[in-house]
């Protein structure tokens, strides 16, 4: 059962355009939810986080938006750059449980320049 | 600052043999400690995770073992190597559970 979901294996956008990466996820103890970046051949890298009590959080061009009655996050890139290609992971931990995260099964965002 | 070292970057294994995986977490005391694994086409599976010495717990059922014999050092084991346990694993450490995981660079493990 996949409790996190990304339903776009890739993703083309133009460089200097925005890039808009969904993410659903299933279960409501979901309480803390993060963006990973990867890079072949290498680890994830963390980007950003988002608690359950928020909705938006920005660090530079990188946004998450969090609605938690659709049980739906996205990560917002603006402006879109080349050395922002690579696969990128949707993560959630659960309140109060287990250690560890859940990851979805990624997008490769692609920069066309 | 911290850094997490994993190794060897490539490993090619004989079905049936014993596999062990080194990583290392420097710049900081009592890590979490964590074992993921990537399959082809599929996301970040979690294998163990650890929250202090010899306090290791199992997320999956499988032919794999962890141990943790030191603060900041985790292993990664199988006595048998399956064809299945192909793969790319990386280990991860955070602060605590309330903060995001660090990754190392990873495994790529090809059993044959």
């Amino acid at each position: 059962d996949q409790q996190v979901k990304q339903n776009s294996p890739s993703l083309s956008v133009q460089e200097g355009r925005i890039s808009i990466l969904n993410c659903d996820y299933t279960n409501s103890m979901f309480d803390y939810f993060l963006w990973y970046k990867k890079y072949p051949a290498e680890g994830p890298t963390f980007l950003i986080s988002i608690s359950s009590i928020k909705d938006k959080n920005e660090d530079g061009r990188f946004t998450v938006f969090l609605n938690k009655s659709a049980k739906h996050l996205s990560l917002h890139i603006v402006p879109s750059q080349p050395g922002d290609s690579a696969v990128y992971f949707c993560a959630a931990r659960k309140g109060g449980g287990a250690d560890g995260l859940t990851f979805g099964k990624g997008t490769h965002l692609i920069i066309q320049p | 600052s911290q850094t997490i070292h994993q190794w060897p970057a490539t490993l090619v294994q004989p079905v049936g043999s014993p596999l062990s995986l080194e990583c290392t977490v420097e710049g900081t005391s009592n890590p979490n400690l964590y074992w993921y694994r990537q399959a082809a086409g599929r996301g970040l599976q979690l294998l163990f995770y650890s929250i202090g010495i010899d306090q290791i717990s199992s997320e999956v059922p499988q032919n794999l073992s962890a141990s943790r014999p030191q603060d900041r050092q985790f292993i990664l084991s199988s006595k048998k190597l399956l064809l299945s346990d192909s793969g790319f694993y990386l280990c991860a450490w955070s602060f605590n559970r309330d903060s995001p995981l660090h990754f190392g660079n990873g495994t790529r493990l090809t059993v044959t």
